[in-house]
Formats: C-alpha cells, structure tokens, sequence
C-alpha cells in the first residue's frame, strides 16, 4: 500500500459526458501527479500541481483539467468523452524536493 | 530526460537472480537512474535510484558502470510475484518544488518462472 489513495476504482460511462477522478496523497506529501495509461500511448505523465498550483504539463488534453485543494487532494476533470479516453488514470505523490512518486491503484475509465 | 533502451522482455527462473539491463549511453553528469515496477495494472511501484554508485535496498540492488551509460538492476532472489514490467528512467533530480512527471518508455517485462 503506497498510502496515496484513488476514487472510484471502475467508472463506465458514455461518449460526451464529464467525470471527474479523485486523489488522495501520501500524508505530508506536497506534489501529486496525474498519469494516463491506454494499451497504446502506454504510461503517460499528464499534469503536476504542487502545494495548490500547477507545476508542469504533459500530454494533457484541452477537454481535460486538474486541482488541487488546500487539503491536497486532487482531482482530475475529464469533458465531452471519447472512446479513446478509455484509459487507467493513476495518481502519484511525492514529498517536495523529492523525486520518488508513489502511485496509487488507479481508476479504470471505459467510454462506452 | 535522457533516452533509455531495455530489452522488451525477459524469463528467469524462480529463486535465481534476475538481472535487468538498461542502456543509457546519453545520460547526462546530473542525471540519476531510477527504476520503476508495474505489476499488472497496478500502479507502478519505485524500487530503487542512484548517481553513481552502486546502491542496495531491501528490494533490489543497482549497479551503474563507471562511464555511466549503462546501469543493471538485480533482484537477487526473484519470486513469482516479481513478474512485472521493470521501468528504468533517467531524470535531472529536482529540488524545491518536487519533480516533474516521469517519462516512462516500454520497459522490461520480466517473467518468472515456476
């Protein structure tokens, strides 16, 4: 258990609609990350927020946007959904100035 | 980040050494090796990093040649439950405010055998 937690495990939904994933992170961590993994783009880095703001940007998709609150969790909004955005959404943490991230279990997304 | 090659896969029996190979011969004098694991579909799960030297944990050790270009990870006493696909990444380490996204590529599937 790498104590960064993932909410909800399975989501099934329709092309079009909006979801929403959410992430807990390791107590005191600061940083929390966003990754995608589909069976073809393979695991990618999609945004970082740090103590509130965002920090870096990856392979992120405009219909696609993240937060992070003052109690550090975070999470990460999904628009108007396509068949390809079916995908395992992980969360990871990691302490500042730290660059060991620790992952959580993942949300599994399938766009029907 | 610098560029790494890994062998797609790899068997190794059960209870042996399994040695994991990583490439990197661009890797740049500020640059560490880390290593990552995803066991089928879970997250990926950190193992080990280092600069230069060789380094140990309770995991696995890593073993980088004095060039640098290249670095071996070893789990001296592999299981059934080690099979899973073994990541090596090569990054800048950050300081302040944290780091950036890890750049995965294909990885090492590792297989164990019974």
């Amino acid at each position: 258990d790498s104590g960064v937690t993932q909410t909800p495990k399975h989501l099934i939904t329709a092309t079009g609609q909006r979801v929403t994933l959410r992430c807990s992170p390791r107590s005191g961590d600061l940083s929390v990350y966003w990754y995608q993994q589909s069976l073809d783009q393979g695991l990618q880095f999609l945004i970082q927020y740090y103590n509130g703001e965002e920090r870096a940007k990856g392979n992120i998709l405009e219909r696609f946007s993240a937060q992070q609150f003052p109690d550090l969790h975070s999470e990460l909004n999904l628009s108007s959904l396509e068949l390809g955005d079916s995908a395992l959404y992980f969360c990871a943490s990691s302490v500042a100035g730290s660059e060991t991230q620790y992952f959580g279990p993942g949300t599994r997304l399938l766009v029907l | 980040d610098a560029k790494t090659t890994q062998p797609p896969s790899m068997d190794c029996a059960e209870g042996r050494a399994a040695n994991l190979p990583c490439n990197h011969s661009t890797i740049s004098g500020n640059e560490y090796v880390y290593w990552y694991r995803q066991i089928h579909s879970q997250g990926p799960q950190y193992i080990i990093h280092g600069l230069k030297n060789n380094e140990t944990n309770e995991m696995a050790s890593l073993i980088i040649t004095e060039d640098r270009k290249s670095s071996t990870l070893i789990l001296p006493h592999a299981t059934l439950r080690d099979t899973a696909v073994y990541y090596c990444i090569v990054r800048v380490r950050e300081s302040g405010g944290g780091a950036d996204g890890l750049t995965f590529g294909k990885g090492t599937h590792l297989i164990i055998q019974p």
